[in-house]
């Protein structure tokens, strides 16, 4: 069964840009949450995305978003880039609602630079 | 008060000993647990999870959960270089959110 895909890989954007990064859970994964990792601050939680809709919201400002499609792909969107949002982005899958008790299953993240 | 705490390190053992990991949460109504172990330049990968008070083993690991002292651990016995790693305590609060801790990192050495 293949894991959980995240594209691109590496990403280099300028302030003021934006960006869109993308994630496919695992097959049958219904499930998406989208973490932020910096050495400085760890994991944080972004939001959660099932059955198409935002579930759970962590605190970041509303240049963070993102959506979900019926086929369970998420993605995330970015406005406005500041230099504070290099970071690691981390997508997660899990079987049902996350906050269930469910096991999340982490892609290999977009690392997103911005100059 | 962070909702989830670990000491940061780095720890470091002898190979063939035990590693002890701990772990504190805030949020009494929590009620699922899981340790994940991040190589460097890797993403998070689920080794442990737990969601009753007492032991749960699996192979080398074992996690320890106290829910009336609000602690976790994991325990590796057996230490090998392989496991030098930063290992992450994930806590899901009331609100459904899991939240991590900022992480312990292991050194096993030889």
């Amino acid at each position: 069964k293949a894991g959980v895909t995240q594209t691109p890989r590496y990403l280099i954007k300028t302030r003021g840009q934006q960006v869109t990064l993308s994630c496919s859970p695992i097959s049958g994964h219904r499930s998406v949450s989208w973490y932020q990792q910096t050495p400085g601050q760890g994991l944080q939680f972004l939001f959660e995305y099932f059955s198409e809709t935002q579930r759970n919201k962590g605190n970041f400002p509303g240049r963070f978003s993102g959506r979900q499609f019926s086929n369970s792909r998420s993605e995330m969107n970015v406005s406005t880039l500041e230099l504070g949002d290099s970071a690691l982005y981390l997508c997660a899958s899990s079987l049902s609602r996350a906050g269930t008790g469910e096991k999340l299953f982490f892609g290999s993240g977009t690392q997103l630079s911005v100059l | 008060q962070k909702e989830v705490e670990q000491n940061s390190g780095p720890l470091s053992v002898p190979e063939g000993a035990i590693a002890s990991l701990n772990c504190t949460y805030s949020d009494r109504g929590s009620q699922s647990f899981f340790w994940y172990r991040q190589y460097s330049g890797k993403s998070p990968e689920l080794i442990m999870f737990i969601y009753s008070n007492g032991d749960k083993e699996d192979g080398r690991f074992t996690a320890q959960l106290n829910k009336a002292s609000q602690y976790v651990s994991l325990l590796i016995r057996d230490s090998q270089p392989s496991d030098s790693a930063t290992y992450l305590c994930a806590v899901y609060n009331q609100g459904g959110k899991l939240i991590f801790g900022q992480g312990t990192e292991l050194s096993v050495k030889p």
